[in-house]
């Protein structure tokens, strides 16, 4: 089955700093979502990538989309403590858009 | 506008026992998928219903199962609970998971621990 993969698994940064997560598949991928998921809570849609060579940014995070379709990146710009949380890449897959999770990346910042 | 709403929130089980899990999909949304999330790892997909009918299964066994009403809510049904199914079940709700690209939106989930 399809299975995607990230790194880094953990990542701590001081405030204001920037950080990055990568999101690597094996096989081509229709799309790519990217949710974001607090301490104790649920994941939480942040955005989806379609076209290859995309990049979206929201406020301080800039979504990317590879141009070969198999990998994406997540790129937060100045930290801040709102942003602690696991970062995980989805695809979809199938006629009935059956979503993959990737393995996450859990992110704290350090005030 | 309700979002995904699942109960019970929590839940206790012992061993052996049986349990159901609910939700109720956005208004209008006529899919409803089911994921387990273990603790520190990302949610695995179990099932995935559309206009009633099952139209995806993870990985389970067949202690789990599930169904969608007429109006589209659903359950989820695990038998024969282990420890190991002590996890966070989460719902998610979308359209038409036909249409490609379709976003889903994810229930607060309900948080199982078995003793």
């Amino acid at each position: 089955g399809q299975q995607v993969m990230q790194i880094p698994q953990y990542q701590h940064v001081q405030e204001g700093e920037d950080f990055t997560t990568y999101c690597n598949s094996s096989t081509t991928l229709s799309n790519i979502q990217w949710y974001k998921q607090r301490p104790g809570g649920h994941p939480v849609f942040l955005i989806q990538l379609v076209k290859s060579g995309e990049v979206k940014k929201q406020k301080r995070l800039t979504f990317q989309f590879g141009e070969a379709k198999k990998n994406s990146s997540l790129h937060i710009t100045a930290t801040q403590t709102t942003d602690v949380g696991t970062y995980f890449c989805a695809a979809t897959s199938g006629g009935y858009q059956k979503v993959t999770f990737g393995t996450g990346t859990k992110l704290q910042v350090i005030p | 506008d309700a979002g995904v709403t699942q109960s019970p929130t929590h839940l206790i089980k012992t061993r052996g026992q049986q349990v159901t899990l609910r939700c109720s999909p956005i208004s209008g949304h006529k899919s409803v998928s089911w994921y387990q999330q273990v603790l520190g790892q990302g949610p695995q997909f179990i099932f995935q219903y559309y206009e009633k009918e099952e139209r995806g299964r993870g990985n389970f066994p067949d202690r789990f199962s599930a169904r969608q009403f007429p109006n589209y809510s659903s359950e989820l049904n695990v038998n024969a609970l282990l420890l190991g199914d002590s996890a966070l079940y989460l719902c998610a709700s979308s359209t038409n998971p036909q249409r490609p690209n379709t976003e889903a939106f994810f229930g607060q989930g309900t948080r199982l621990t078995v003793v």
